[in-house]
């Protein structure tokens, strides 16, 4: 069965640092996303991305975030100058429509840690 | 604003019986719900979604009942296994692809 990856599934960095978030999306996906799970918090929306360019983003993703589909195959998340506050879950997802639900595929995620 | 929250943060069942998990949305104007599962150290996994124009949802051992007049939505389970053992938590989509989750119940399955 088809799956997303992520990588590094842990990253620990100093306040302040870049960090950049992997992610292989499913091969046939055309929608993308990332999203964040503060430690016991809900899921939190960060941003879609769809035909290269950002569909949507929420409040969260501010100047310091963006992300880029660098080949055909990775769709990357960076973080410019990590807070304390950015510590959380990170999940990658891809979905072959537009709409959520059935067609959408979470990665297993990236546990960031931010000192 | 918006929200989306669960009524219980835990749930403890007897393997075979059946759970039931609930969520509360504030905005009716919600069209689209999913119920998620998220096992200890995974991304969330689709279980089963229900649009605002229906009430009730069936899937392999699972339901998903929707009340709009008390935005409210229920996640059952028929004859828990050990397996269910998971975080279960819903999301409500607004304005077509606004999508907020709620919290979270923590089911743990007993044998």
């Amino acid at each position: 069965e088809p799956e997303v990856t992520q990588t590094p599934s842990h990253q620990v960095t100093q306040m302040g640092q870049e960090v950049i978030l992997r992610c292989v999306p499913i091969s046939n996906h055309l929608y993308f996303y990332w999203y964040r799970q503060i430690l016991g918090q809900k899921v939190e929306f960060l941003v879609s991305f769809y035909n290269n360019e950002i569909s949507e983003k929420s409040e969260i993703f501010d100047d310091q975030f963006s992300v880029e589909r660098p080949d055909g195959s990775n769709f990357t998340l960076k973080i410019r100058s990590t807070k304390l506050e950015d510590s959380a879950m990170y999940f990658c997802a891809s979905g072959a429509e537009w709409s959520r639900g059935e067609t959408q595929y979470f990665g297993p995620g990236t546990r960031l840690l931010v000192l | 604003g918006e929200s989306v929250g669960l009524h219980l943060p835990t749930l403890s069942v007897q393997e075979g019986d059946n759970s039931i998990i609930n969520c509360a949305y504030s905005n009716s104007a919600s069209d689209y719900f999913i119920w998620y599962k998220q096992e200890s150290g995974k991304g969330p996994q689709f279980i089963i979604d229900i649009r605002s124009n229906m009430d009730k949802r069936q899937g392999q051992r699972v339901t998903v009942l929707l009340n709009k007049t008390v935005k409210h939505l229920s996640l059952q389970i028929a004859a828990t296994q050990p397996g269910d053992s998971a975080v279960y938590f819903c999301a409500a989509i607004y304005n077509n692809n606004d999508m907020r989750f709620g919290a979270g119940t923590r089911l743990t399955v007993k044998p």
